[in-house]
C-alpha cells in the first residue's frame, strides 16, 4: 500500500499567490483530514471529510482557505491569497473510521515570502 | 486552558532508562486516546492506542485514568532510536467528533 500521498513536498511562493496542496488518501479510507503544524501552535486540525463530504471546517483559519474532495481518492487545500503567516507544514491524513488510527502523509512544507 | 496538555520537555535520558510521559485532557466527552510518535521533519505515526484497561506493546505501556482525565506512556529500556516527539491524541465526541493533538513531549536518549 502506497500510504497517503501528498504533493508538492515543498512549496515556496510569494505573498498574494495562490497555493494548492494535494492529497491522495489510502484507498478504502472514508475519512480525510487536513492539518497544519507550526512551532507556535503545534498540530491543528483544519477540516475533515467523510465520504467526500466536509463535516467540520471550524479549524479553517479564514476565508482565504478552502478545501475540496471531488472524489474518494483526491482532495485539495487551497490558500488564496497566501500570506507569510501561512508558512507551516500541512499534513493530510486518512482513516477507516472516525475514531480509528489516522495515517499521515509526508506533509507539504509551505514557505510564503 | 488547553484541551490536551503535555509537558513539552525535553526529556534527556541515558540509554536503558525508564521514562514516563503524562497527558491531561479537559473534556469529559473524550472517547478515544492514542500516542503518536513524530521524528524530526517527518509525519506523525501511530505508536499505540490507549485502552481503558491499559495496554502494553513491547517496551511501551500506555494507561488511561478517566477519573483524573489523563493518559500516560511508559518507555522501558530506552533506545537511541526512541528519540522523538511523542504526541498525545484525544478524540472528543460531542455529537460531532473532534481530534485534538497535544503539543508533544520531546525525548532525547543519549548513549
Amino acid at each position: 500500500d502506497a500510504g497517503v500521498i501528498q504533493s508538492p513536498r515543498h512549496e515556496v511562493t510569494e505573498m498574494g499567490q495562490e497555493v494548492t496542496l494535494r492529497c491522495k488518501p489510502i484507498s478504502g479510507h472514508d475519512y480525510l483530514f487536513w492539518y497544519r503544524q507550526t512551532m507556535m501552535r503545534g498540530l491543528e486540525l483544519l477540516i475533515y471529510f467523510n465520504n467526500n463530504v466536509p463535516i467540520d471546517d471550524s479549524g479553517m483559519p479564514e476565508d482565504r482557505f478552502s478545501a475540496k474532495m471531488p472524489n474518494a481518492s483526491f482532495s485539495t487545500l487551497k490558500i488564496q491569497p497566501s500570506e507569510p503567516r501561512d508558512s507551516a507544514v500541512y499534513f493530510c491524513a486518512s482513516s477507516l473510521d472516525r475514531g480509528e488510527t489516522q495515517y499521515f502523509g509526508p506533509g507539504t512544507r509551505l514557505l510564503v515570502l | 486552558r488547553k484541551e490536551v496538555e503535555q509537558d513539552p520537555g525535553p526529556f534527556n535520558v541515558p540509554e536503558g532508562a525508564t521514562v514516563a510521559f503524562n497527558c491531561t485532557y479537559s473534556n469529559s466527552a473524550s472517547q478515544s486516546f492514542f500516542w503518536y510518535r513524530q521524528d524530526c521533519r517527518k509525519e506523525p505515526k501511530l505508536l499505540m492506542s490507549v485502552y481503558s484497561s491499559g495496554n502494553e506493546d513491547g517496551r511501551f505501556t500506555a494507561q488511561l485514568n478517566r477519573a483524573s482525565q489523563y493518559i500516560s506512556l511508559l518507555i522501558r529500556d530506552s533506545k537511541l532510536s526512541d528519540s522523538a516527539t511523542y504526541l498525545c491524541v484525544v478524540i472528543i465526541n460531542t455529537g460531532g467528533f473532534k481530534t485534538i493533538f497535544g503539543a508533544g513531549t520531546r525525548l532525547f536518549v543519549k548513549a
